[in-house]
């Protein structure tokens, strides 16, 4: 059985605030995805991590797989209250139709 | 383009009482996922359809829980005799073949309530 610890469960933060998630796994994945949910709405892909070592930026958010495909993290720079929500990491492996293993998540709060 | 639709919404049920959840996944997806999410928790796998048929129900918590899928689109989660433990939210997504990696796309879910 696959399982992704994603750590802090919770996170609460000033405006302006960088901040790291993280996802780890004794486990290799083939490839992982971030997510991010808004109460009441389903997650939303944020990035897909194939290649180990790879980083991706995407605007302030940037995410890297380990070289060995079995952790990732998101880093937030200068966090903005619209940040805020719940992170989802998910690995896909094992399977060859896309089956994926969802973290915990973490609550990220941005406070003004 | 239109995104996974889920319908209900919201259901509340009595304890015993059978539910249908409704998936409408983006048109041309071949991968269907039903998932299950307690409060502010992760994701839990219940069934994958490739097409019509369920390679892995894997997932699925107990024999009161099934689904089915039609024309290789709608795809209908069905819980009979519903517990108090079932209440969650029931999340469906779709997907495609993209490269090397199936990237999920997800409904807003359906709020089931069992009381």
């Amino acid at each position: 059985t696959q399982l992704l610890e994603q750590s802090p469960q919770f996170l609460s933060i000033q405006e302006g605030e960088n901040l790291t998630v993280y996802c780890n796994s004794s486990s290799v994945f083939s490839s992982l995805q971030w997510y991010r949910q808004e109460p009441g709405e389903g997650p939303v892909l944020l990035v897909t991590v194939v290649t180990g070592g790879e980083v991706k930026k995407l605007k302030r958010l940037t995410f890297q797989f380990g070289d060995a495909r079995k952790d990732s993290s998101l880093h937030i720079t200068a966090a903005q209250p619209g940040d805020t929500g719940l992170y989802l990491c998910a690995g896909e492996g094992g399977t060859s139709y896309g089956k994926l293993t969802f973290g915990q998540g973490t609550i990220l709060t941005v406070h003004p | 383009g239109a995104g996974v639709s889920q319908s209900p919404s919201n259901k509340v049920t009595e304890k015993g009482k059978d539910v249908e959840l409704r998936c409408d996944p983006i048109s041309g997806h071949t991968a269907l996922y039903w998932y299950r999410q307690s409060l502010g928790q992760g994701l839990e796998f219940l069934i994958y359809f490739q097409g019509n048929s369920a390679p892995d129900k894997s997932g699925l918590p107990s024999d009161r829980f099934s689904a089915e899928r039609t024309g290789g689109s709608v795809s209908t989660l069905t819980i009979q005799r519903t517990q108090q433990e079932d209440s969650a939210v029931y999340l469906c997504a779709s997907s495609f073949e993209r490269g090397i990696s199936y990237e999920q796309y997800f409904g807003p879910g359906t709020r089931l309530t069992v009381t």
